[in-house]
């Protein structure tokens, strides 16, 4: 699975649209890029994935660049629950490829 | 609402103690997996299963053993708790290829060895 970068730690005002970047100039044609986020003492919750395409479901948008090297997040309106831990993961779709979390963006949203 | 349920949020056990973790996914997943998530090392990857009696070692097996008699059921079993397996422990499963949403988490449990 290709390496993903993302930034350490990121703050975002209460209202206001967080943008998570992640880098994965390494992509295969066939991987996808999953985000997940993990709320402190949970589970890793599932955001949304995309090939390609743009992709924009009700908890978030995915926007990935032209070149799939790059994609960002994008919480619209962030309220103080989306505080969290968000992971990118690229991963190819086949039967035995593994979810490998990095060390994710801790995404802290302030009043 | 789908969902893997683990049936301890929090457990203490001591040194030398046989521990079972178990864990239960309620969506005819074929892939169940456990992982253990450590401070400043993330989540790693202990077992996983494709299909029931079927197991593969992850990235750090040492220690652990697992169990999968039934389809919905993986258990992770600790030989003989250690106080460096005190840990965070998350179940997951998916369907083979992970299509969709790919892996659904339980909500963990907190393992303390003393």
């Amino acid at each position: 699975d290709a390496k993903t970068t993302q930034p350490t730690s990121m703050d975002c005002a209460e209202g206001r649209a967080a943008n998570l970047p992640c880098n994965h100039s390494t992509i295969s044609g066939n991987e996808y890029v999953y985000w997940y986020r993990q709320i402190h003492s949970q589970g890793p919750q599932y955001i949304i994935h995309g090939l390609k395409n743009n992709e924009t479901n009700e908890m978030a948008s995915l926007i990935i660049t032209e070149d799939r090297k790059s994609s960002t997040l994008i919480l619209p309106h962030a309220t103080l629950r989306d505080t969290a831990v968000y992971y990118c993961i690229v991963r190819g779709y086949n039967a035995g490829n593994m979810l490998t979390f990095g060390g994710g963006t801790r995404l802290m949203v302030k009043p | 609402d789908v969902k893997v349920t683990q049936s301890s949020r929090y457990l203490v056990k001591r040194t030398g103690e046989k521990v079972f973790l178990e864990c239960v996914q309620d969506m005819d997943h074929e892939n169940m997996f456990w992982y253990r998530q450590d401070p400043g090392l993330g989540l790693r990857l202990i077992y996983f299963s494709y299909d029931v009696k079927m197991k593969e070692k992850g990235d750090i097996p040492e220690g652990y053993s697992v169990s999968r008699e039934k389809k919905e059921r993986f258990s992770l079993i600790l030989e003989s708790a250690s106080t460096n397996q005190t840990s965070m422990y998350l179940c997951a499963s998916s369907f083979v290829g992970g299509q969709g949403a790919g892996y659904t988490f339980g909500s963990g449990t907190r393992l303390t060895v003393v």
